[in-house]
């Protein structure tokens, strides 16, 4: 069984550019957290997902930022206009289904985006 | 709100030293605590977990007890490898929202 699978790994754009983040949940999981980690600092929490619904997006900033979770294939966290201080590692997470299950996260291996 | 404190690092110690990082956080409600490690340049894998006061989470010789007393989840090994250098994250699952909240992260350095 696959972990969760984020791609690219590394993503370089130049100010004013777009950044597409992908995240395959491991199989079976419904539920996809994306998270923040700044230099040095913590992992902050953007949004939660379920297929094709946004639960909970108090983490996002309010402009630039978007996330979907289609009914099929990867979710996607786009960032619009990147300016150097997006420039952090990006990971996603899954959980599944069941209430129980659900409390455990699993990580992705992240995206590191680098704005120049 | 709630929130997660972790002692600041980093840690250094020799192999085979006894290893303590203080964890405490803030809550309402009663929170899963986790512990997770970031090996250099990799995401982040769950070390241990515990869903309720007095449960004891336990994985690869490290061990964590959930104290609701003192609101505390310290990580604790008895005899460090080198291998085990990375960054330790304490963390707790928000009871209304599922979302995780982390602490800062607390850098062990293990020497030979």
């Amino acid at each position: 069984n696959a972990g969760v699978m984020q791609n690219p790994r590394h993503l370089v754009r130049r100010r004013g550019q777009e950044a597409r983040l992908r995240c395959s949940p491991m199989k079976g999981h419904s539920h996809v957290y994306w998270y923040r980690q700044l230099p040095e600092e913590g992992l902050k929490f953007m949004v939660y997902l379920q297929k094709e619904n946004i639960i909970d997006e108090s983490g996002m900033p309010k402009e630039r930022f978007s996330a979907e979770f289609p009914k099929e294939g990867p979710s996607i966290l786009r960032i619009q206009q990147v300016v150097r201080g997006d420039s952090a590692a990006y990971f996603c997470a899954s959980s599944p289904p069941s209430t129980v299950a659900q409390e455990t996260q699993y990580f992705g291996p992240g995206t590191r985006l680098l704005v120049l | 709100g709630n929130s997660v404190t972790q002692m600041e690092g980093p840690v250094t110690l020799s192999e085979e030293a006894f290893l303590t990082i203080n964890c405490t956080y803030t809550a309402t409600g009663y929170p899963s605590l986790f512990w997770y490690v970031q090996y250099p340049g990799e995401g982040l894998q769950l070390l241990l977990k515990a869903t309720k006061a007095d449960d004891k989470g336990s994985n690869k010789g490290f061990e964590a007890t959930y104290r609701k007393e003192t609101t505390s989840f310290h990580l604790e090994k008895g005899s460090v490898q080198v291998s085990d250098s990375a960054v330790y994250f304490c963390a707790l699952r928000d009871y209304n929202t599922d979302k995780l909240i982390f602490g800062t992260g607390t850098r062990l350095q293990v020497f030979p």
